[in-house]
């Protein structure tokens, strides 16, 4: 079974700052992680995606997210956070062996405070 | 590029009415799915269709129908509405296959009276 957690309800940040909005995960197989972003009344927007290859994914609007195999982790970051940032985000994992349709996480409110 | 399009954008139902949510993709894509979307509980998989002429069922497909109709078009039909039902529809697309990327629609929000 194949399962992902965010363990943040809520994040806060001021602007200018850095973010890291976290996801951890639980996989059989080779993981293949995603960050989507939910702006208010609107869809899920892809952000980025680790496959394979180099730990460090670098995704759209300047956000990057991290690959941890010992840590099964796969934080989002971002080195200074802007007010439009603030959304609700999500982490999604699929994994070789298992569904191939990734389990998305319960989804992380950003915050970013002028 | 249209992308994934969803229709009715809004509904509201009397408990015991039935309805169709429409959705179409053309990016050519095999894969389509159903999620709804709870406030506290993310995003469930309710259906999803691996390609034309095939669905199965996702973690909530209770009170749920399906019809692939073909590759562009995947539907979602309420037989009898409930009160638990009131929630956001999306509808998603991808190719098939791990790793790829979901596309989703822009939601469809439904209440149930």
């Amino acid at each position: 079974a194949q399962s992902v957690a965010q363990p943040e309800d809520q994040v806060n940040v001021a602007e200018g700052n850095p973010l890291t909005v976290k996801c951890t995960y639980s996989v059989s197989g080779n993981p293949y992680l995603f960050w989507y972003v939910q702006y208010p009344n609107r869809g899920l927007q892809f952000l980025l995606k680790y496959i394979t290859g180099d730990n460090l994914v670098k995704g759209s609007y300047g956000f990057e997210a991290e690959f941890n195999k010992s840590q099964t982790s796969f934080h989002l970051k971002k080195p200074s956070a802007l007010v439009s940032d603030s959304a609700l985000y999500f982490c999604a994992v699929s994994a070789s062996g298992g569904s191939y349709i990734p389990t998305f996480g319960r989804g992380t409110s950003l915050i970013v405070h002028p | 590029n249209a992308g994934v399009t969803q229709t009715p954008k809004f509904q509201v139902l009397k408990t015991g009415q039935s309805m169709t949510l429409q959705c179409a993709q053309d990016m050519n894509h095999n894969s389509m799915y159903w999620y709804r979307q709870d406030p506290g509980m993310g995003l469930r998989l309710i259906y999803y269709s691996a390609s034309e002429g095939t669905t199965d069922k996702g973690e909530v497909p209770n009170g749920y129908n399906v019809s692939r109709l073909n590759k562009r078009e995947f539907s979602l039909r309420l037989e009898s509405a409930a009160p638990s039902q009131t929630s956001v529809y999306f509808c998603a697309s991808s190719e098939t296959g791990y790793g790829n990327t979901i596309y989703f629609g822009e939601g469809s929000w439904l209440t149930v009276v």
